[in-house]
């Protein structure tokens, strides 16, 4: 069947680090993919729109400067998190597909 | 602006009994529809979706939902609900066509009493 994987599942980081996180698409192809911040006690929040062949589209309040994203095959995405810092703690979400399949998240916390 | 509204923030019931869970939906053009549930520690599982057809949608563990187009309304049921079903549910709306791209709802908290 198809799926999503994400990792690492779980990581910390220092305040001014950066980390990167991975999402694999398995049994489809993702032509697009959106990644998602769902900070404590809230909903989840578009960061932005990856599909293949096109500019990735970032959402107000969130850069690429800030969260670079590369998407280079049908199954493939990753994401950095660059400079981080309390607030860009959270569960990160990657979702494939056009009726989005999400991975287990990346779950960032920030020291 | 388009917005997702789930009015209960949480939501108790008994083991067996049935369950709605509402979402209603700001959007002027054609609605793609979705409901998630969000295990403790988990990510998102998709439950069911609406593109268009049946309003009527049968989705994974017994779930449904109808689309009401006059309501704007994407309720989310299920006729007897299980411990296990305890989790968050989110509805969430397509704006940009089949791309992917969700807005979502503040979620709604399932607790379901044995």
């Amino acid at each position: 069947g198809a799926l999503v994987y994400q990792y690492p599942r779980r990581t910390i980081c220092k305040s001014g680090t950066s980390m990167r996180m991975e999402c694999q698409a398995v049994g489809f192809q993702a032509t697009s993919v959106a990644w998602y911040r769902q900070s404590p006690q809230k909903t989840f929040e578009l960061i932005a729109l990856s599909t293949v062949n096109s500019a990735i589209k970032y959402e107000q309040n969130f850069t690429q400067e800030k969260f670079p994203i590369s998407h280079p095959n049908l199954s493939f995405s990753s994401m950095t998190v660059l400079n981080a810092y309390l607030e860009d703690r959270g569960l990160y979400l990657c979702g494939a597909g056009q009726a989005p399949l999400f991975g287990e998240g990346t779950r960032l916390s920030v020291l | 602006a388009q917005s997702v509204t789930q009015p209960d923030a949480r939501v108790t019931v008994s083991e067996g009994a049935s369950l709605q869970l509402r979402c209603k939906y700001s959007y002027s053009g054609t609605p793609y529809l979705f409901w998630y549930v969000q295990y403790p520690r988990q990510g998102l599982q998709l439950l069911l979706k609406y593109y268009s057809g049946d309003p009527v949608v049968q989705g994974v563990n017994g779930f449904e939902a109808e689309f009401i187009k006059s309501n704007s309304s994407f309720h989310l049921r299920k006729a007897s609900v299980h411990w296990s079903d305890s989790a968050v549910y989110f509805c969430a709306v397509s704006i940009t066509g089949n791309t992917g791209k969700l807005i979502f709802g503040l979620g709604t908290t399932l607790q379901v009493q044995p």
